[in-house]
């Protein structure tokens, strides 16, 4: 079965450094993809980046990025020039591809960044 | 803003009671999830339909169903409710052409059981 996660505990960094957030996982399946997504304190879920098991460059979005190990099965995501507005829950997810048709995300249990200016 | 729409943001009722939470996807996608969030239980995969079958079921209880409709928005229905059922529900839409799959979520209902 598939498993997401993530153990840190609370995580703080100073405004305009980069943090790096850890995910780790664990699936039998070749073809996968990995998501992440951010969680303000309003509550809504945003979407932030994606890796597919198959993409040889690690995926960029603004400053965003996600470091993916594929031989360790780990996904962290980097953030750079941390901002206030990034202190957030952050989840690290998966999706089997092989399941088909079904394309259920799997989350980790998430891990609080907080933006110290 | 995601393009997914969910209403009510907030719902509070008393247990035993039923509720209905709906969900519009953004426009042209055809998927629609289920989530549930909670403190112990973590986000949840509920159900999913797809062009308004169900695709696949996660740990949804039996007190509680789902349906897409032909515009494709979505309702999912709680019954008999219990103080547990209290959570944030998402919902969450995918376009299954981009090869992503990558789910948007909508800003949630917050359900309080009283």
């Amino acid at each position: 079965a598939q498993k997401i996660t993530q153990t840190q505990p609370g995580m703080f960094v100073q405004e305009k450094e980069a943090v790096t957030l850890d995910c780790t996982y664990d699936t039998s399946d070749q073809s996968y993809g990995l998501f992440w997504y951010k969680q303000p304190s309003s509550g809504e879920m945003i979407f932030l980046i994606y890796q597919g098991s198959y993409d040889e460059q690690n995926a960029t979005e603004g400053r965003y990025s996600l470091n993916f190990q594929k031989a360790r099965k780990s996904a962290n995501l980097v953030i750079s020039a941390s901002q206030l507005g990034d202190s957030a829950m952050y989840f690290c997810a998966m999706r089997e591809v092989g399941n088909g048709a079904n394309s259920k995300l799997t989350f980790g249990k998430g891990i609080t960044l907080s933006v110290r200016p | 803003d995601s393009g997914v729409t969910q209403t009510p943001k907030h719902l509070i009722t008393a247990t035993g009671q039923r509720v209905t939470l709906r969900c519009s996807p953004r426009s042209g996608d055809l998927s629609v999830y289920w989530y549930q969030q909670s403190l112990d239980q973590g986000l949840q995969f509920l159900i999913q339909y797809y062009n308004g079958e169900e695709r696949a079921k996660g740990n949804i209880l039996e007190r509680f169903s789902a349906q897409q409709f032909p515009d494709l928005h979505s309702e999912l229905n709680l019954s008999s409710l219990e103080l547990g059922d209290s959570a944030l529900y998402f919902c969450a839409s995918s376009d299954a052409g981009t090869g992503t799959h990558i789910q948007y979520f909508g800003a949630g209902t917050r359900l309080s059981v009283l």
